[in-house]
C-alpha cells in the first residue's frame, strides 16, 4: 500500500521568502510522484511530476521538488514567495504503472499563506 | 475547451434521498474516476474506470456506485445518501502523464 504524509497542515511565509512544503511518501514498488495546487473553489491543478526521469523536476509559477530516493522524500520548493501563492497543495503518489489509471493516493494537504 | 465538467456544483439532499453526480471529459481520456475531499484528509479515491464498461473500487466505495457507459461519462450514485457523505467530489480523467480535476461539486446531506 502506498501513503503520503505532508508535514505541516499550514505554512506561512513572508512575500519574498522561500517556500518550503514538506512531502514524505511510502510506497513498495518505483513511485511516480506529483504536487498539485487548489485554489479557493477551484479543482486541483498539477504543479509538477516525477516519473523515473530527472530527480530535480521544475514546475509551472517558479516551483520544483526533488525526488530523494533515500529519505523518501519530495520536498516542493520555490525561492522567492508571491502573494498569488497562496492555496492549498497536495502531494500524491501512484505505482509507476498507476498513473493513467488515476489512482492516486493524496497527502492530507499544506495551507500555504503568504503575508505581505 | 470545456475538459472535466460536473454538475451539480451544488446540492443539498435529505437523509435517505438518492442522486446522481454527473461528470463528463471531451479529451477522449480512458481513465476516470471520482475523489472525496474532506478537511484535513486529502482527498480519497470512491471509484474509477479504466475504460467503458469497466470500474472498480477504490479506497472508499461504500455507499457509492459508478457505471461507465461511454468513454465521456462517468455518474457517481449515492443511492440512500448519509450525512457521512457530505463532502466535496471531484472528477478526474487521466491521459499517461496527468490527472485533470473538474471543478468540484459540494454535496450536503442533512
Amino acid at each position: 500500500a502506498q501513503s503520503v504524509t505532508q508535514l505541516g497542515s499550514h505554512v506561512s511565509v513572508s512575500e519574498g521568502a522561500l517556500v518550503l512544503l514538506r512531502c514524505n511518501y511510502s510506497s513498495s514498488v518505483p513511485p511516480y510522484l506529483f504536487w498539485y495546487v487548489q485554489y479557493p473553489n477551484q479543482g486541483l491543478q498539477l504543479l509538477l511530476k516525477y516519473t523515473s526521469a530527472a530527480t530535480l523536476v521544475k514546475g509551472i509559477n517558479g516551483f520544483e521538488a526533488e525526488f530523494k530516493k533515500s529519505e523518501t522524500s519530495f520536498h516542493l520548493t520555490k525561492p522567492s514567495a508571491h502573494m498569488s501563492d497562496a492555496a492549498e497543495y497536495f502531494c500524491a503518489v501512484s505505482d509507476a504503472g498507476g498513473t493513467s489509471y488515476g489512482k492516486l493516493t493524496f497527502g492530507q494537504g499544506t495551507i500555504l499563506t503568504v503575508h505581505p | 475547451n470545456a475538459g472535466v465538467t460536473q454538475t451539480p456544483k451544488f446540492q443539498v439532499l435529505k437523509t435517505g434521498q438518492s442522486m446522481t453526480l454527473q461528470c463528463a471529459q471531451d479529451m477522449n481520456h480512458e481513465y476516470m474516476s471520482w475523489y472525496r475531499q474532506d478537511p484535513g484528509m486529502g482527498l480519497r479515491l470512491i471509484h474509477y474506470s479504466v475504460g467503458a464498461g469497466i470500474t472498480d473500487q477504490g479506497e472508499v466505495p461504500n455507499g457509492y456506485n459508478v457505471s461507465r457507459s461511454t468513454t465521456e461519462d462517468f455518474p457517481l450514485r449515492l443511492l440512500s445518501a448519509a450525512p457521512s457523505q457530505t463532502s466535496v467530489y471531484f472528477c478526474a480523467s487521466a491521459n499517461t502523464g496527468e490527472l485533470f480535476f473538474g471543478e468540484g461539486s459540494r454535496l450536503t446531506v442533512l
